[in-house]
């Protein structure tokens, strides 16, 4: 099973708004509702942000909003605040009953 | 509140079977909603899905299919508990290794997980 592809890096100013993409394939993306994205800060675990591809759990930030659209989901992140300068990865279920991590995303607010 | 916490060696020789626990407090290994994960992360390989156990009735176990020849996972209902170990072990084992609950307050994703355990493979 291939990662899920995510950009290297991303960037942007205070109050700014961003979007991570997840690229997968019809087997995994594209046939669950079930994308999650995760938060992590150096030398911590990662922290669920996103559940079920819009999903937000108790103790995750509203300014955090998950889509999806055909094999690519999307983290979109508004208002941006310096503790948001992390590393964010994106995950799905797969047609063969496993998980897929994409390889992560680094924010860098400038 | 949830709460895993991890233990087992940091230091695994080459070939040698790494073995890892993870006990659970606030929920139960034996829940009918949520699975047991074991998770690595490496700089060459990123976030790394290993494997799972959960119980329906019965009990069940996915593995990644990298993983699938070399790994086990066992709940432990006595101790509320469950163990990952990994036969034959390289240098490409070495990893930061946790445990995270899945399918928790009903969602498809790792909402509780561990503080990880660094596992480095060397003689």
């Amino acid at each position: 099973q291939s990662a899920l592809t995510q950009p290297a890096s991303v960037s942007g100013s205070p109050g700014q708004s961003i979007t991570i993409s997840c690229t997968g394939t019809s087997s995994d993306v594209g046939g669950y509702n079930y994308v999650s994205w995760y938060q992590q800060h150096p030398g911590k675990a990662p922290k669920l942000m996103i559940s079920d591809v819009t999903d937000r759990p108790s103790g995750a930030s509203d300014r955090f909003s998950g889509s999806k659209s055909g094999n690519t989901a999307s983290l979109t992140i508004s208002g941006l605040q310096a503790e948001d300068e992390a590393d964010y990865y994106c995950s799905s279920y797969t047609s063969s009953g496993t998980w897929v991590f994409g390889g992560g995303t680094k924010l860098a607010v400038l | 509140q949830v709460q895993l916490q991890q233990s087992g060696p940091g230091l695994v020789k080459p070939s040698q079977t790494l073995s890892l626990t993870c006990a659970i407090s606030g929920d139960s290994v034996s829940s009918n909603i949520a699975t047991w994960n074991w998770i690595r992360q490496s700089p060459s390989r990123g976030l790394e899905w290993l494997g799972r156990t959960y119980y329906r009735s019965k009990w069940s176990y996915n593995y990644a299919v990298s993983m699938k020849s070399r790994m086990t996972i066992n709940p432990d209902t006595s101790k509320n508990q469950f163990s990952l170990q990994l036969n034959s072990v390289t240098p490409e084992d070495t990893a930061l290794y946790y445990c995270a609950r899945g399918g928790g307050r009903g969602l498809a994703a790792f909402d509780i997980w561990g503080q990880g355990t660094m596992v480095t493979v060397s003689s």
